[in-house]
């Protein structure tokens, strides 16, 4: 199995609505990404889990909350979001990142587009 | 200046052409590269890493130029499927584990 999950693949949300996109994946990756893609632009980085344990938090606002259950999962909360925040989430995954010296790269899953109104 | 940076075109070009993309990285201590593929609404998928001797695969080609913190991208033998945009991809090194950052991306229309 060489893919990364997400679901769902469109969301629409009101602005006091909680949702959660899920992210899965089953290639033994042990880190896992979250990235943000507005139209015309690059991924950004929001959060890194690294052996389910968060390593990195691009300063993103309290209304988006992760989660790493374990190491196949990977969840994104959401709660109390802006239209701004429209957007293409996408999750990524790739190997040990301990073994920087043989980093191969991100598998990324389809995304999630989502709308808030 | 900006930390990861390309042209972002759009490169009109006929099938057959060859086509080549520049990447520049600020931080010269970044040690993995990549170049994605992707197509519209989709998500990037993997091209390929580039590595510091130069790697071919079928009709693309990468090289990294390290004394200039850039990365380049060649297509021989434009394909209409190569239509696409191409994100390079560069570590942050100020952040532990995997961390990447994209450039915008060049944007490639191959036309017949």
């Amino acid at each position: 199995d060489t893919e990364v999950t997400q679901t769902p693949k469109h969301l629409v949300m009101g602005m006091t609505n909680k949702k959660s996109l899920k992210c899965e994946q089953h290639m033994g990756h042990r880190a896992m990404y979250w990235y943000k893609q507005k139209a015309k632009k690059p991924p950004e980085l929001m959060f890194v889990y690294s052996y389910e344990k968060l390593s990195i938090n691009e300063s993103v606002p309290s209304r988006f909350s992760p989660e790493c259950p374990n190491s196949s999962l990977l969840n994104l909360h959401l709660h109390a979001l802006q239209p701004e925040d429209s957007a293409l989430y996408l999750c990524a995954s790739s190997q040990d990142p301990s073994k920087q010296g043989t980093f191969y790269g991100y598998t990324f899953g389809s995304g999630t587009r989502l709308t808030v109104v | 200046r900006k930390e990861v940076e390309q042209d972002p075109g759009p490169f009109n070009v006929p099938e057959g052409a060859t086509v080549a993309f520049n990447c520049t990285y600020s931080n010269s201590a970044s040690q993995s590269f990549f170049w994605y593929r992707q197509d519209c609404r989709k998500e990037p998928k993997l091209l390929m890493s580039v590595y510091s001797s130069g790697n071919e695969d079928g009709r693309f080609t990468a090289q990294l130029n390290r004394a200039s913190q850039y990365i380049s991208l060649l297509i021989r033998d434009s394909k209409l499927s190569d239509s696409a945009t191409y994100l390079c991809a560069v570590n942050n090194p100020n952040q532990a584990g995997t961390a990447l950052i994209f450039g915008k991306g060049t944007t490639l229309s191959v036309s017949s």
